[in-house]
């Protein structure tokens, strides 16, 4: 299956709030509530930051959001902070897949 | 608390083969219901799914790189390894054991091996 789309990058001043997006197709983004996002930072394994499209884990902030809107999931951030600069990743469940479908990435910037 | 651990060689010749295991600790590969696998990040690049394992022997392999990995457990020491031949400087990346369970995209991550194809 193809990977989910993503934005190379994003960019935003400490303080303001920025929406990721992640677009697949109606097999996996579009038909299932599961998706999830990684926040990975240089050197680190990703983290988890968002399950089943909106559900936060225990300790994430709770600035951390997510949405979907037909085959498109969303992550937005609010209140920035510096330490939210990072790669972000978001992974789909599709049938024909075990792990998911994986995002390109997005690099924030916190400006 | 479920605890993966990527172990190996930070650096193979080109043309051989790439071996890794993964050691799993606070969770029982025989019995459990997750699917068992390997993740890898080139430098400076996206995450790319190798392929993953099943406690009863079922793989599933990333097609383009089907020809050359092989994914395999040993349940009498909690463990699950990755092999992927023939490799090339392409192959140079992070290698992470991840696990899931069926139906979710909620992975567990080891903390990553580089692994640096090189003569």
């Amino acid at each position: 299956q193809s990977a989910l789309t993503q934005p190379a990058s994003v960019s935003g001043s400490a303080g303001q709030s920025i929406t990721i997006s992640c677009t697949g197709t109606s097999s996996d983004v579009g038909s299932f509530n599961l998706v999830s996002w990684y926040q990975q930072h240089p050197g680190k394994a990703p983290k988890l930051m968002i399950s089943e499209v909106t559900k936060r884990p225990s300790g994430v902030s709770n600035r951390f959001s997510g949405s979907k809107s037909g085959n498109t999931a969303f992550l937005t951030i609010s209140g920035l902070q510096a330490e939210d600069e990072a790669n972000y990743y978001c992974c789909s469940y599709a049938p024909t897949s075990t792990f998911g479908v994986l995002g390109g990435g997005t690099k924030l910037t916190v400006l | 608390q479920l605890q993966l651990q990527e172990s190996g060689p930070g650096l193979v010749k080109p043309s051989e083969t790439l071996s890794l295991t993964c050691t799993v600790s606070g969770d029982s590969i025989s019995s459990s219901s997750s699917y068992w696998g390997w993740i890898r990040q080139p430098p400076g690049k996206g995450l790319e799914w190798i392929g993953t394992i099943y406690h009863s022997g079922s793989t599933y392999y990333n097609p383009s790189l089907k020809s050359r990995v092989t994914i395999s457990v040993d349940t009498s020491k909690n463990q699950f390894s990755l092999k992927l031949n023939s490799v090339t400087a392409a192959d140079t990346a992070v290698y992470y054991c991840a696990t899931a369970p069926p139906m979710t995209t909620v992975i567990n991550w080891g903390q990553g091996i580089l692994v640096t194809v090189s003569s």
